[in-house]
């Protein structure tokens, strides 16, 4: 079955533009994750979705990040005003809604974003 | 503050040899621990999970082996193939249940295993 797919694969902006990057998660999966890697660094954990839940936002880094899912269906992640330290890979995850712990979500292919 | 440490940044080893990547972390709250593999311009895939319970987990050529007393996680790949060559994460979570993934990675070990 198709996995989690983003869009788009790489992004160039210029410095202090807008961005959006889509995650498509799983069919059925309820809950959805983004994180952002840095190069050089580890996966950082941004946001996660839970159904109709309050989204966890404790990763964003700042209030130019900004998420949005609607049900169950897609996510799309917003940076404003982007600055140089956001390049990133950005890479979203998605999982159902297992009690107990199963095998770890799968992530997609990621969105290369390199600001200018 | 890095609460999940992989201090060595590459490791090579030899096709059929061991290879083993170490991973250290200091919040005593993590009792779930994860590998990842990543290949360049894939996502990361995950590889083995080990829980603070126990102290090993084996699934084919892949073992964990997680000391908590140390704080301190091992993955041992064994033998060794070419096509493992890939940055290997190693991840922790305060979870033991549930379905919240927020979990906290390290920087990562490039792994080359040469033919």
């Amino acid at each position: 079955g198709a996995g989690v797919s983003q869009s788009p694969s790489n992004k160039v902006t210029e410095k202090g533009k807008d961005v959006e990057l889509r995650c498509d998660p799983i069919s059925g999966h309820t809950a959805l994750y983004w994180y952002r890697q840095r190069l050089g660094q580890g996966l950082e954990f941004l946001i996660y979705f839970q159904g109709n839940s309050a989204p966890d936002k404790s990763g964003l880094p700042s209030d130019r990040f900004s998420a949005e899912r609607t049900g169950e269906s897609v996510s799309t992640l917003t940076i404003q005003r982007t600055q140089q330290e956001d390049s990133a890979v950005y890479l979203c995850a998605s999982s159902g809604k297992e009690g107990t712990w199963g095998r770890p979500p799968p992530f997609g292919p990621g969105t290369r974003l390199t600001v200018l | 503050d890095q609460q999940v440490k992989q201090n060595s940044p590459s490791l090579s080893v030899q096709e059929g040899r061991i290879s083993i990547l170490n991973c250290d972390y200091t919040n005593s709250m993590f009792d779930y621990f994860l590998w990842y593999k990543k290949y360049p311009a894939e996502g990361p895939t995950f590889l083995i999970s080990i829980s603070s319970i126990k102290d090993k987990n084996e699934d084919g050529r892949f073992t964990v082996f997680l000391n908590k007393s140390a704080k301190h996680l091992s993955l041992h790949i064994v033998p060794s193939q070419p096509g493992d060559s890939a940055v290997y994460f190693c991840a922790a979570s305060p979870n033991s249940g549930g379905s919240n993934y927020k979990l906290t990675f390290g920087k990562g070990t490039l792994l080359t295993v040469n033919p």
